[in-house]
């Protein structure tokens, strides 16, 4: 089955940076990338996901890029504000979602 | 809509004990989906269900049992509670399968002591 890496586990940046989370997958078959968010007690929400036919993706601060030949996904959050502070999931899926460990990303102002 | 909602939102047993974490969804998605998540360990998929009456099992389904009667509802049931079996869990529902938007309930915290 699936196997979803991610890293680093946490991640501390200055307000205004940017924040760049890594993750690698091993089925070759999965087509869908989400990457979730989820504050400290809520529960996970989407924020960005990438279909394998389509190699970057972008959403106002956030973007993902894809290579499939290095089976390889990143999330990165540009001029970053204390409320991106959260677990950030990415995941990796061709019929079930299989999910990374996370990382907890810490933005100080 | 109320999305996904779950009962209880907290829950203590003793280890040997069972118990159903309900879940419903009011916006007639076909896939639902459990997850359990503990710290360092990120989401990890317990059983899965593509529609009423059909469910399979995820990464981590021992313990576990699952039932799809109606498109609506799908309860998980611990058989008998285990201390490791102490997470937060999660229910989540979409569209497709998993390859599309999961929306997740609110959760269940459960502590087996």
């Amino acid at each position: 089955g699936e196997n979803v890496e991610q890293h680093p586990s946490t991640l501390s940046v200055q307000e205004g940076d940017s924040a760049v989370i890594k993750c690698t997958y091993s089925d070759s078959a999965s087509n869908y990338f989400p990457w979730y968010k989820q504050e400290l007690g809520k529960r996970p929400q989407l924020i960005i996901d990438i279909r394998s036919n389509v190699g970057e993706k972008k959403d106002q601060r956030i973007a993902v890029t894809l290579n499939k030949t290095a089976k390889h996904f990143s999330l990165h959050i540009t001029e970053t504000q204390p409320e991106d502070s959260a677990v950030y999931f990415c995941g990796g899926s061709q019929g079930n979602l299989i999910f990374g460990k996370g990382t907890k990303l810490s933005v100080k102002p | 809509n109320a999305g996904v909602t779950q009962t209880p939102k907290f829950q203590v047993l003793k280890t040997g004990q069972s118990m159903t974490l309900q879940c419903a969804q009011d916006m007639n998605h076909e896939y639902m989906s459990w997850y359990r998540q503990d710290p360092g360990m990120g989401l990890r998929l317990i059983h899965y269900s593509v529609g009423a009456g059909i469910t399979d099992q995820g990464e981590v389904p021992n313990g576990y049992n699952v039932s799809r009667s109606t498109t609506e509802d799908f309860p998980l049931r611990l058989l008998s509670a285990a201390p490791s079996q102490t997470s937060v869990y999660f229910c989540a529902s979409s569209y497709g399968d998993g390859s599309y938007e999961q929306y997740f309930g609110p959760g269940t915290r459960l502590t087996v002591t």
